[in-house]
């Protein structure tokens, strides 16, 4: 069983703040991994994505991938109100034939005023 | 950008009754569709693949006789849930691949429709 693990939270953080949001993952083979966003009763919209080890920077958000620690992050820069949400990290791993996504339980995110 | 349109946004219906869900890919083809299910406070669970013109693949513990998938075109898929239950209600998402998209896992992730929200009562 391919498994994505996320800290359920809440994590909250002021405005202003870094937040940083964790995942591992256990299938060593892993090809791709997203950070998606999903605000209540919405479908989520994908934030990043990265493929290699290292960081990868897009304005305010920042993924980090370690696939020998099978380890991913989201860091949010200046966290705003409008960033509280919940966030998906989802892999796709080795074998997926149709390249579908396996989602992690989600990390909820509270930035406070 | 892609979009993914879902039919429709809420539905109510009664136990033992089916419930067709729509997605349609409005500026894209979509080779492969996925079907998400999401309770709450849950994360997404795969439920099923399609692809254009083929039978869909079913995860394990998914029925495929109670949850009926057509990908019949490339720019439409539909999920029926067929004899709903009270158990059977929650989010619904529905995913999808482009065509185009480069052989291999997608840089750039998969276009996702707005969801469903059935209750079953």
């Amino acid at each position: 069983q391919k498994e994505v693990e996320q800290n359920s939270g809440p994590l909250s953080v002021p405005e202003g703040a870094i937040a940083s949001l964790n995942c591992t993952y256990s299938d060593r083979g892993s090809q791709s991994f997203f950070w998606y966003r999903q605000y209540s009763g919405k479908s989520p919209e994908l934030i990043m994505f990265i493929y290699s080890n290292g960081d990868k920077e897009d304005g305010r958000f920042t993924a980090q991938l370690n696939k020998a620690s099978q380890y991913v992050s989201l860091l949010i820069r200046d966290s705003q109100p409008s960033d509280s949400a919940t966030y998906l990290c989802a892999v796709i791993g080795s074998g997926a034939g149709s390249y579908q996504l396996t989602f992690g339980k989600g990390t909820k995110l509270s930035v406070i005023p | 950008g892609a979009v993914v349109s879902q039919h429709p946004s809420r539905v109510i219906c009664k136990s033992g009754t089916s419930v067709k869900i729509e997605c349609r890919s409005l500026d894209f083809q979509a080779t492969t569709m996925f079907w998400y299910r999401q309770f709450p406070k849950q994360s997404l669970m795969l439920m099923a693949t399609s692809n254009e013109g083929s039978k869909a693949t079913y995860e394990q513990g998914v029925e495929k006789d109670k949850f009926l998938i057509n990908h019949a075109s490339l720019t439409l898929s539909t999920l029926t849930v067929t004899s709903a239950h009270p158990e059977d209600s929650s989010f619904y998402i529905c995913s999808a691949r482009d065509i185009f998209q480069p052989q291999g896992a997608p840089r750039n992730g998969y276009t996702f429709g707005s969801g469903t929200r059935l209750t079953v009562v």
